[in-house]
């Protein structure tokens, strides 16, 4: 099956710079790679997604990239701000298994 | 347009009781999957209902944990008897397609 790791596990910045999370994945099936931001007592809220097709995808001052030889893809920050803190996961579905497999988890503190 | 529901928000029970969590998913949206968080980890897939059927639920623990979506509304997740290592949380998500949308979860304390 699909194993996705996730680096780092916390990331501290300072408010308006950048931060990047890492993860990689095993099955190369895979196809749809979304991520998550979970805020204290919440539930995790999808933030951006990307497919096999595309390298990359912005959205304001969120990105992903997406590497499908190397088997891994990352999340961009730019210009973090204190409500950026919070808890994000990759993720990684194969086509048509509908489950998603998720990495660990990064705590991200920006600090004002 | 209401998101996914999930009751109760906590629950702490002793070893050996029962405790039956319950999700709405978003409606009109004929898949919903159940999720575990155990301390510190990776969320982890228990299973997954298209409408009322059991697509996938190769992710459940053990027959402690009892899935049902009778009529393909809400979902329960059943789990008997507790033990300690069933402490963490439990998310369940809804989609249409690939676009997974996830409550807010109910942490389970197994004491």
């Amino acid at each position: 099956g699909e194993n996705v790791e996730q680096h780092p596990s916390t990331l501290s910045v300072q408010e308006g710079d950048s931060a990047v999370i890492k993860c990689t994945y095993s099955d190369s099936a895979s196809n749809y790679f979304p991520w998550y931001k979970q805020e204290l007592g919440k539930g995790p809220q999808l933030i951006i997604d990307i497919r096999s097709n595309v390298g990359e995808k912005k959205d304001q001052r969120i990105a992903v990239t997406l590497n499908k030889t190397a088997k891994h893809f990352s999340l961009h920050i730019t210009e973090t701000q204190p409500e950026d803190s919070a808890v994000y996961f990759c993720a990684a579905e194969a086509y048509n298994f509908n489950k998603f497999y998720f990495g660990s988890g990064t705590k991200l503190n920006v600090k004002p | 347009e209401a998101g996914v529901t999930q009751f109760p928000s906590h629950s702490v029970i002793e070893k050996g009781q029962t405790v039956t969590l319950r999700c709405d998913p978003i409606s009109g949206h004929d898949n919903l999957y159940w999720y575990r968080r155990v301390m510190g980890k990776e969320i982890k897939f228990l299973l997954h209902f298209v409408k009322e059927s059991k697509q996938d639920e190769s992710g459940m623990p053990n027959n402690r944990f009892l899935a049902e979506r009778t009529g393909g509304t809400y979902s329960t997740l059943k789990v008997q008897p507790a033990e300690l290592e069933d402490s963490g949380v439990y998310f369940c998500a809804s989609s249409k397609l690939d676009t997974q949308y996830f409550g807010p979860g109910t942490r389970l304390t197994v004491l």
